[in-house]
């Protein structure tokens, strides 16, 4: 149990197009899901957290109009990166937890994004 | 804030042997967990032990145990018995019940010599 899924696992988009990630808890509802960013060899660093039907709360230094979160279900978030240039080009990672007093984090695969 | 420290960017260990991969924190608050996660080559990020800072016995998981002390702000993981599947990153978290989000360490790269 406890799964979540991404897709697309790869996605290669030119620069100044737009591109969507969807992340899916598969066996449970996830009432909060997180976005990290993950550059080569480097840590997992916190993009935004989210609750199921409210705005998601973005870290310090992450452009919300830029990486667009939606959690619209208990099952479902996605990411957008919108007007997509070569240095949002990493790997995206989602994560989600079940319920509010478990610390439980269950992550995704990842994405890998090229922008062109 | 909440920081957390990996000062061993490479860590290598014979199989069937002992390692120890170290971890330092910091946090002003009382109620708070800690992690090992372990991040393979094909990068699923997979947990490996979970501390509870209320807890004064050392979390272990087959292999796996760590060495907690609080006073020192200190979350050691001790791999018993190496296996060359254990060779990935691992990375020591933190989440407190203020935050309510993980921070990571630096990450530690594993290799596990045949």
């Amino acid at each position: 149990g406890a799964v979540v899924s991404q897709h697309p696992s790869r996605v290669i988009c030119k620069s100044g197009t737009s591109v969507k990630i969807e992340c899916r808890s598969l066996d449970f509802q996830a009432t909060t899901m997180f976005w990290y960013r993950q550059f080569p060899k480097q840590s997992l660093m916190l993009m935004a957290t989210s609750n199921e039907g409210s705005k998601a709360t973005y870290e310090q230094g992450v452009e919300k109009d830029k990486f667009l979160i939606n959690h619209a279900s208990l099952t479902l978030s996605t990411l957008t990166v919108t007007s997509a240039h070569p240095e949002d080009s990493s790997f995206y990672i989602c994560s989600a937890r079940q319920g509010t007093l478990s610390y439980e984090q269950y992550f995704g695969p990842g994405t890998r994004l090229t922008v062109t | 804030a909440q920081t957390v420290t990996q000062s061993q960017p490479e860590m290598s260990v014979q199989e069937a042997e002992t390692v120890t991969l170290s971890c330092t924190y910091d946090t002003s608050e009382s109620d708070y967990y800690l992690f090992w996660y372990k991040q393979p080559p094909s990068r699923q990020m997979i947990l490996v032990i979970r501390q509870e800072a209320y807890k004064q016995q050392n979390a272990t998981e087959n292999r796996f145990s760590v060495n907690f002390q609080k006073a020192a702000k200190s979350f050691s993981l001790k791999i018993s018995d190496s296996q060359l599947g254990d060779a990935a990153m691992y990375f020591c978290a933190l989440e407190s019940q203020g935050a309510q989000k993980l921070v990571f360490g630096q990450g530690t790269r594993l290799t596990i010599n045949p």
